[in-house]
């Protein structure tokens, strides 16, 4: 069984730039969220996608965006990057399935780490 | 909006000592509530989860949370700690029905050998 994996493992940009960061989720599932962890913070929820649809939003303007893809891996999507987008990205994958989806685990990805300069 | 407060940012212990952390949330409706564990170099983990039931849950490696509705806490016990439980331990609580989990801000554990 193969767990989740994220690319890259480090990204270094600039203020203004865009950044699409990678996850692939662990065989079978078909839900990934997304989390931000600022240094010395707990992770923040982004959004979370369910087969390929957007399925919640956290408090993060619309600079963040995502795609999940059928075979429901996702990527992260961050324009005009700030500052403060300077933090490790975190990709989790589940199985969601209606009304029993929050029971189940949620799968954590290595991160990737974001450097705004 | 919910959140959660670990009151602990960092611990330091010998081995054979008794761990508490504590974690307590805020939110008016019925929770699932979690321990993640992140140990060195290593992805986030699940220690535990509670979602009904018996307030008393154990998880992995030794580990016990107790939820106390009435405290909004859900705090994490082990009685006695070893060096390989040096890492960083994050609460986590979802709203019934959803998988977004809202985590505190963690708590970093030392073991000393």
């Amino acid at each position: 069984e193969t767990g989740v994996t994220q690319s890259p493992t480090h990204l270094i940009k600039t203020r203004g730039q865009q950044v699409t960061l990678r996850c692939s989720s662990q065989s079978g599932h078909n839900t990934v969220s997304w989390y931000q962890q600022a240094l010395g913070q707990g992770p923040q929820f982004i959004f979370q996608y369910y087969r390929e649809e957007e399925n919640g939003r956290g408090n993060f303007p619309p600079r963040f965006s995502g795609l999940q893809f059928p075979n429901y891996s996702s990527e992260l999507n961050v324009n005009a990057l700030e500052l403060d987008d300077s933090a490790l990205y975190l990709c989790a994958s589940s199985l969601g399935q209606g009304r029993l989806a929050e029971f189940n685990e949620q799968f954590f990805g290595p991160g990737t780490r974001l450097t705004v300069l | 909006a919910q959140s959660v407060s670990q009151h602990n940012h960092h611990v330091i212990l010998s081995e054979a000592a008794s761990l508490e952390l504590g974690c307590n949330y805020s939110y008016g409706g019925t929770v699932n509530l979690f321990w993640y564990v992140q140990y060195p170099g290593q992805h986030l983990q699940l220690l535990l989860k509670y979602f009904s039931g018996d307030p008393l849950v154990k998880g992995i490696k030794g580990f016990e949370a107790e939820f106390i509705k009435s405290k909004f806490s859900f705090n994490l016990r082990k009685p006695s700690v070893q060096w390989s439980d040096t890492a960083e331990y994050f609460c986590a609580v979802t709203p019934a029905g959803f998988q977004k989990l809202v985590f505190g801000t963690g708590t970093r554990l030392l073991v000393s050998p």
